[in-house]
């Protein structure tokens, strides 16, 4: 069954400190890949999504992502993080089947330090 | 502007209410989604719809019920709330196939 792992529960940071969370899949073609960012008492805003092409994906906020299907890995990376950054971040992909529907990982949350 | 709604924000609510999550949005999608969300975890699919007068039960076996008589507007009714049934609740929307989702702030839901 297809599944999106994401290892690290918590994560901190100071501001202006690099970031990369990581996300894993499980899918045996090409997947839909997608990155969201869920502010505190908020709904989840799409960051960034990849579906064929340059591996390297651009977002919205500063945020890129980088596709590996050697690893089954899509990381989100973000080279200077802002205290306004911090939020529970949520890698998602496409399902195999009725490809509209997406499977969650369970989050990896983010604090960042001044 | 386009976007999807979902009223009230919060709400606490006694044991054996009957309640309704509102989730409208103004984007023209044909399909609309409804997630759980329980803090710490994954995000649970119950319910999801493709148009008007087509609804289906989601992963996640869940006791509330959804509507789709027009298309902006995914209702989801709880009979009789029980404690059970806290959590977050949170309204999608979509223009196709992987395409991404476009959600609502949610509802926080609160049975005592």
């Amino acid at each position: 069954a297809q599944s999106v792992t994401q290892p690290d529960i918590h994560i901190t940071v100071s501001e202006g400190a690099s970031l990369e969370l990581r996300c894993n899949y499980s899918y045996g073609a090409t997947p839909y890949l997608f990155w969201y960012v869920q502010s505190p008492g908020q709904g989840l805003q799409l960051l960034l999504k990849y579906f064929s092409g340059d591996t390297l994906v651009q977002g919205i906020k500063g945020f890129e992502a980088e596709f590996k299907r050697s690893q089954s890995s899509f990381n989100l990376r973000k080279p200077s993080v802002h205290w306004s950054d911090a939020a529970e971040y949520f890698c998602a992909v496409a399902r195999s089947y009725n490809t509209d529907k997406l499977i969650f990982g369970t989050g990896t949350r983010l604090q960042v330090f001044p | 502007e386009a976007d999807i709604y979902q009223t009230p924000r919060y709400l606490v609510i006694g044991t054996g209410k009957k309640i309704t999550l509102e989730c409208s949005q103004t984007m023209g999608h044909d399909k609309m989604y409804w997630y759980q969300q329980d803090p710490g975890m994954e995000l649970h699919l119950i319910h999801y719809s493709y148009g008007v007068n087509s609804t289906e039960k989601g992963d996640l076996s869940s006791e509330s019920t959804v509507s789709r008589i027009r298309t902006e507007h995914f209702p989801l009714t709880l009979e009789s709330a029980r404690p059970s049934h806290t959590s977050q609740y949170l309204c999608a929307s979509s223009d196709g196939d992987a395409t991404g989702y476009t959600f609502g702030s949610g509802t926080r839901l609160t049975v005592v």
